[in-house]
């Protein structure tokens, strides 16, 4: 049962247009998500993060949205440049049963065209 | 420079035989993670552990085995019965415990196994 999904396998966007990437989960325990950034080859890396005490939060081009009665998350950048091209993973904390692990999304590769 | 290093990058297994991936922190970090990503798949956990001598199963442990015998060292050996082990294999660290949620993952760069 994926309790953290990612809808969009795929997505691609013109260069210095808004790029969106969603991601749903099914746990109102989750209470804090991170989006990590991941090139071939390479481990995913750190982008931003959110509490769920928060409904947005910005650093830079990247602002991450979250809507807790939807259990919905977004990850927007602005404006998109072809270095963004990647895939992007969603995750969310869980703290069940005394383990403390981030459960990902399947991931969304994004492409941005020059 | 704190890290997290994954050898080799790239790793070329027979059919019938049992390989080791290793995973090796100089974070101080308790807790390592080890993940298999395949196309479409994302990244699915397979064993985790929070401290020293203790580790957990994943969502996907049949056909490894882990070993948690020093804080800085995770290997992933990929058993014969892992009947399809072909996949990009990740390791991690973090802080572990409720730090975890502040600080998140630091993944190591991967390794490429291949079944020839």
């Amino acid at each position: 049962d994926q309790q953290v999904k990612q809808n969009s396998p795929s997505l691609s966007v013109q260069e210095g247009r808004i790029s969106i990437l969603n991601c749903d989960y099914t746990n109102s325990m989750f209470d804090y998500f991170l989006w990590y950034k991941k090139y071939p080859a390479e481990g995913p890396t750190f982008l931003i993060s959110i509490s769920s005490i928060k409904d947005k939060n910005e650093d830079g081009r990247f602002t991450v949205f979250l809507n807790k009665s939807a259990k919905h998350l977004s990850l927007h950048i602005v404006p998109s440049q072809p270095g963004d091209s990647a895939v992007y993973f969603c995750a969310a904390f869980s703290s069940f049963s005394g383990t403390y692990k981030y459960i990902f999304g399947t991931g969304t590769r994004l492409k941005v065209l020059a | 420079d704190g890290g997290i290093t994954q050898s080799p990058k790239y790793l070329f297994r027979k059919e019938g035989q049992n390989v080791t991936l290793s995973c090796e922190q100089n974070l101080n970090h308790d807790a390592m993670y080890w993940y298999r990503q395949d196309p479409g798949q994302g990244l699915r956990l397979i064993y985790y552990s929070q401290i020293v001598n203790d580790f957990q199963k994943g969502d996907i442990a049949e056909g490894y085995s882990v070993s948690r015998e020093k804080k800085e060292s995770f290997p992933l050996t990929v058993t014969s019965a892992q009947k399809n082990p072909t996949a990009f294999y990740l390791c991690a660290s973090s802080i572990g415990g409720t730090g975890t949620v502040n600080y998140g993952y630091t993944f190591g760069s991967g390794t490429r196994l291949t079944v020839v």
